[in-house]
């Protein structure tokens, strides 16, 4: 069945440095991807999103690339803050749900 | 405008009893959608509504069950709880057909079975 997973469980990176977050999914029909930051206590959080007939999304400090040939999608965060400090999850829409990557938790240290 | 609302934040309940988990989603989303987190399994699909419609099920046993009122609050329960049904049971709406709008998602209700 489908499924969409994270490469890394785990990602620490130096306050100001780019981080990177990969995601790989293995439905090839499917056309709308979104990426969620949940921090502790609390639930997910929309991020970004795309969809398949893009390749690059741009928002605040973040951009979303997808790659359909390899199936696989990334979140790139510019410049990370503390606040950025959460666990991130890909999430892959398949019609009527979101199926949910395991997740990465990004720790920023100071 | 209000997030969506997820009452109460904390449930305590003892294995065999039932529970009730209420909703209310951001005001003019007609979608709303059940999730189960939990460390081992992640996020879990239950069930989403739509215009007071159940439209999709995901594969949880028939001990979870859910409604949606026509102001498009939504409610989900649980009977006979069994200790693994312990997750953070998470809602989301969305203004649209879930595949044409991204989900938003309230803080959950932590739920413990003993």
């Amino acid at each position: 069945g489908e499924s969409v997973g994270l490469h890394l469980p785990t990602l620490s990176v130096q306050e100001g440095d780019n981080s990177i977050i990969n995601c790989a999914y293995s439905n090839s029909a499917s056309d709308y991807f979104i990426w969620y930051k949940q921090e502790s206590g609390k639930g997910p959080q929309f991020i970004i999103d795309i969809r398949s007939n893009m390749d690059k999304r741009q928002g605040q400090r973040v951009t979303v690339l997808l790659n359909k040939t390899v199936k696989h999608l990334s979140l790139q965060i510019a410049a990370t803050q503390p606040g950025d400090s959460a666990v991130y999850f890909c999430a892959e829409n398949t019609g009527y749900k979101l199926s949910f990557g395991a997740g990465t938790t990004v720790t920023v240290r100071a | 405008k209000a997030g969506v609302t997820q009452t109460p934040r904390y449930l305590i309940k003892t294995r065999g009893q039932q529970v009730t988990l209420s909703c209310s989603p951001i005001s003019g989303h007609r979608s709303v959608s059940w999730y189960q987190q939990t460390p081992g399994q992640g996020l879990q699909f239950l069930f989403e509504y739509f215009s007071e419609t159940q439209r999709n099920k995901g594969n949880f046993p028939g001990r979870f069950s859910g409604r949606q009122f026509s102001n498009s609050r939504s409610e989900m329960n649980v009977s006979t709880l069994e200790l693994g049904d312990s997750a953070l049971y998470l809602c989301a709406s969305s203004p649209r057909e879930v595949q044409d709008s991204p989900l938003h998602f309230g803080n959950g209700t932590r739920l413990t079975v003993t």
